[in-house]
């Protein structure tokens, strides 16, 4: 089992561009989050899937967050506009169901300049 | 309203020293599980531990231990004769029968030779 897969692991974005952030989460997991870590807010939940539907976006910061989930093995998060305050590392996090732990992907170091 | 509150901060210990760490949670869901993550300087979020709400029984795993009491709604966690790997972010964390996972604002161990 490859574990949650994250992509990229860092991204440097100049401020006013869109950035995408990719999940793969692992197969056989009805459950997939966003989570946002910085050090002022710690981890924070921006939303959260069940087989695809989108159940709480209402850590969404605002309307320039938007997350999918197409299919039951990618979701993406993205940013458009991107500004200097969404620096942070975004973690995607997939859970089978309420017997099992949430495993996490190794982030994504977003750093908006 | 779900909250985690993990009072402690920051805690520097001395190698072999024993060291707690306190979660406390609010919830008005019957059913919730309780968790602990370990957060190396690496970056990756590491779990420990799960326990589900009607499970009072306190664990061990080696240097590790944790007690749950749904009396005072805490989740406490002790590390025993502390190792300078030790030193981490811990986050406490509540998840609901939804789904929902947050955590805590973390608490920063260092471990001293």
């Amino acid at each position: 089992d490859a574990g949650v897969i994250q992509s990229p692991r860092h991204e440097v974005t100049e401020m006013g561009q869109e950035v995408t952030l990719r999940c793969k989460p692992i197969s056989g997991h009805d459950y997939l989050f966003w989570y946002r870590q910085t050090m002022m807010r710690g981890l924070e939940l921006l939303i959260y899937f069940n087989n695809n539907v989108p159940i709480d976006d209402s850590g969404m910061p605002e309307d320039r967050f938007s997350a999918k989930m197409p299919n039951a093995s990618f979701s993406t998060l993205k940013i458009q506009p991107s500004e200097p305050r969404d620096s942070a590392v975004y973690f995607c996090a997939s859970r089978r169901d309420s017997l099992y732990g949430y495993t996490f992907g190794s982030g994504t170091r977003l750093t908006v300049v | 309203a779900q909250k985690v509150t993990q009072a402690q901060t920051e805690i520097s210990v001395v190698e072999k020293e024993d060291v707690t760490l306190d979660c406390v949670y609010e919830t008005r869901d019957t059913t919730y599980y309780l968790f602990w993550y370990k957060q190396p300087p690496s970056g990756e979020l590491v779990f420990l531990i799960r326990r589900n709400f009607f499970d009072e029984q306190n664990e061990i795993s080696g240097r590790y231990s944790w007690n749950f009491q749904k009396s005072t709604s805490s989740f406490n966690f002790t590390i025993t004769a502390s190792q300078v790997v030790d030193s981490a972010v811990y986050f406490c964390a509540l998840g609901s029968n939804t789904g929902k996972l947050i955590f805590g604002q973390g608490t920063t161990l260092q471990v001293k030779p």
